[in-house]
Formats: C-alpha cells, sequence, structure tokens
C-alpha cells in the first residue's frame, strides 16, 4: 500500500502572500501519479494539480505550482499570490496504475485578508 | 457535461438502522469510488468499483458493502448504523480504473446517525 502524510493540520497566509503545503508520499513503484485536491468550505473536492512521477519538470496552473522531489518522496504544493477564495482543506493524493488513490490527512488553509 | 452526482444531500437516521447512498458518475466513465470523511480524519477509503466489479475496499467492517449498476451508477449500503458512522460520504468518478485518470467529486451526502 501507499501512504501519503501532510504534516501540516492547519496553516494560514495573509492575502497576496506565497503560502507552500508540504507532502510526502511512500511508495515502491516507477510509475505513479501525484495530486493536489481542495475542497472549500462549499465540500466539492475539485483538482488543483497533477504531477506524472515519470516527468522531472514541475506541474504549474496559474498560481499552483509543485515541488516535485521524488528521490526524497515530496511533493509540495506552492500557492502563489494567495487569494481568500484559496481558503480550504488541501488534499495531497497519490495514484499507481491500477490502484485505487491513497490521500493524505489533509491541511486546512485559511487565507486571511 | 454532468459533474458527479449523489443523493440524498443530507441523511438521518438512528442507530441500529439501515441506509442506502446513491452515487451517478460523469457520463463515460467506468470507476466508482467511495470515501468516508469523519471530522478530522481526512479522507478515507471505503470501496472502488470498476466495470461492475469490486475492485478493492477498505478497512471497513462488512456492514459496509455496495454494487455498480449496468449504467455504472453506483450504491453504498450501510447496515447497522453505528454513532461513528456520522461522516460526510463522498463518491467520485473516473474515466477507467486501469489508468492514471483524474478523479471527479460528487458534492457528498453527509449522514447523522443519532
Amino acid at each position: 500500500a501507499q501512504t501519503v502524510t501532510q504534516s501540516q493540520p492547519e496553516m494560514s497566509v495573509q492575502e497576496a502572500e506565497t503560502v507552500t503545503l508540504s507532502c510526502t508520499y511512500d511508495t515502491s513503484e516507477s510509475n505513479y501519479y501525484l495530486f493536489w485536491y481542495k475542497q472549500p468550505p462549499s465540500r466539492q473536492m475539485i483538482l488543483v494539480i497533477r504531477q506524472e512521477a515519470y516527468k522531472q519538470q514541475n506541474a504549474t496552473e496559474n498560481r499552483f505550482s509543485v515541488n516535485f522531489q521524488k528521490a526524497a518522496k515530496s511533493f509540495s504544493l506552492k500557492i502563489s499570490d494567495s487569494q481568500l477564495g484559496d481558503t480550504a482543506m488541501y488534499f495531497c493524493a497519490s495514484l499507481r496504475l491500477g490502484n485505487q488513490f491513497y490521500f493524505g490527512t489533509g491541511t486546512s488553509l485559511t487565507v486571511i485578508p | 457535461e454532468a459533474g458527479v452526482t449523489q443523493s440524498p444531500t443530507h441523511l438521518i437516521k438512528t442507530r441500529g438502522q439501515q441506509v442506502t447512498l446513491r452515487c451517478s458518475p460523469i457520463s463515460g466513465h467506468t470507476s466508482v469510488y467511495w470515501y468516508q470523511q469523519a471530522l478530522g480524519l481526512g479522507l478515507q477509503f471505503l470501496l472502488w468499483y470498476d466495470e461492475g466489479e469490486e475492485r478493492n475496499r477498505g478497512n471497513f467492517p462488512p456492514r459496509f458493502s455496495g454494487r455498480q449498476f449496468p449504467n455504472y451508477s453506483s450504491e453504498l449500503n450501510v447496515n447497522a448504523l453505528e454513532l461513528e458512522d456520522s461522516a460526510l460520504y463522498l463518491c467520485a468518478s473516473s474515466p477507467s480504473g486501469g489508468s492514471a485518470d483524474t478523479q471527479y467529486f460528487g458534492p457528498g451526502t453527509r449522514l447523522t446517525v443519532l
């Protein structure tokens, strides 16, 4: 089984500042995928960003980017220019082909005006 | 394109009762996943169905069961409800279970057991 660890239960950031959410994972697979999901207070979980393990280049989606360190099995999410709408629970997840997703316990992020 | 839908939105039951939750995946998706999100515990994987078959289940007792229908919709059944079953139950779908497709989540069903 894969395990995903998010060591920061809660974080806060000032509006317009940058924040980094940490995630580590444990897998023996060489081919896998990593995800960050966001769950705003309204509950609907949505995909933020996705990274294929075989790609060395870090994924980027507008203000969201990841720092993927394969050897260290680390997959952190950086949110630049934080906005009030970024307030949410963030979940890190891993997936290997033919298997189900494994989620971390989540980080609750609050953006302070 | 319609997203993943779940019904009902909210449910209140008493201990010992049985409940059925329903999920309709995005059109064309064959895989359905069920998660339990209890307060402060993150997402706990419950069940995974793909092409009508149960592919895997999480560390939950047998009173949690489900099935997937030919149209790929799914039901989650919980028998002999206990207080600790109170949680948000999330359903997610993906195009197929063998690929690396992203999961798309429904809005969830909030179950309260009194």
